[in-house]
């Protein structure tokens, strides 16, 4: 049962242009989202997050947007580079989770294209 | 200085044998944990632990056990290696219930 859904598994975007990966969850006693970045052969580096009550929270050209009553999520990028091309995972943690344990969605692979 | 370390990278092996994976932290976080990344490349939680409590994940076979020499430390053994343990496994650390850094992994494969 996934509590945490990425459904696309990959997304291509022009250099330039914005990418807008999108994160859905079944369980409303989540109380906070990362959204991770993975490069081949690394570990998961954290990006960006957002508390539950919060709907927007802004890094740089990272964007996250939190929409509670449709539990979705989304991770926008601008300008999108060729760097950023990773897979990047959304995670939530449960409120009150001992010890902060996350769940992951199943990550979505981001191409930019030159 | 690597925050978040594991070794080995790589770790090839026969069904059967009992193995171990090494991680430490230069963070001074108080919280580790061990997550595994299958075939299907879902990231899932395994152990968390901290100097007073450890939490296991209910669907984690008792072949796994963690192991804490220190506050820096936390090491997986698994004994009896199965072919379905084939996997990328993650090692983590955080202050709790904050961001948690990722070490590079290792990717096991039983024969």
């Amino acid at each position: 049962d996934q509590q945490v859904k990425q459904n696309s598994p990959s997304l291509s975007v022009q250099e330039g242009r914005i990418s807008i990966l999108n994160c859905d969850y079944t369980n409303s006693m989540f109380d906070y989202f990362l959204w991770y970045k993975k490069y081949p052969a690394e570990g998961p580096t954290f990006l960006i997050s957002i508390s539950s009550i919060k709907d927007k929270n802004e890094d740089g050209r990272f964007t996250v947007f939190l929409n509670k009553s449709a539990k979705h999520l989304s991770l926008h990028i601008v300008p999108s580079q060729p760097g950023d091309s990773a897979v990047y995972f959304c995670a939530a943690r449960l409120l009150g989770g001992s010890q902060g344990n996350l769940i992951f969605g199943k990550g979505t692979k981001l191409s930019v294209k030159p | 200085d690597t925050a978040v370390s594991q070794t080995p990278k790589y770790l090839v092996t026969q069904m059967g044998n009992d193995k171990s994976i090494k991680c430490e932290q230069n963070l001074g976080h108080d919280t580790m944990y061990w997550y595994k990344q299958d075939s299907k490349k879902f990231l899932k939680i395994m152990f968390s632990y901290n100097n007073k409590e450890l939490i296991i994940n209910e669907t984690v076979p008792n072949r796994f056990s963690p192991k804490s020499p220190d506050k820096a430390h936390l090491n997986l053994h698994i004994n009896s290696l199965e072919l379905g343990d084939s996997a990328v496994y993650f090692c983590a650390s955080s202050q709790v219930s904050s961001t948690q850094y990722f070490g590079p992994g290792t990717r096991l494969t039983v024969l």
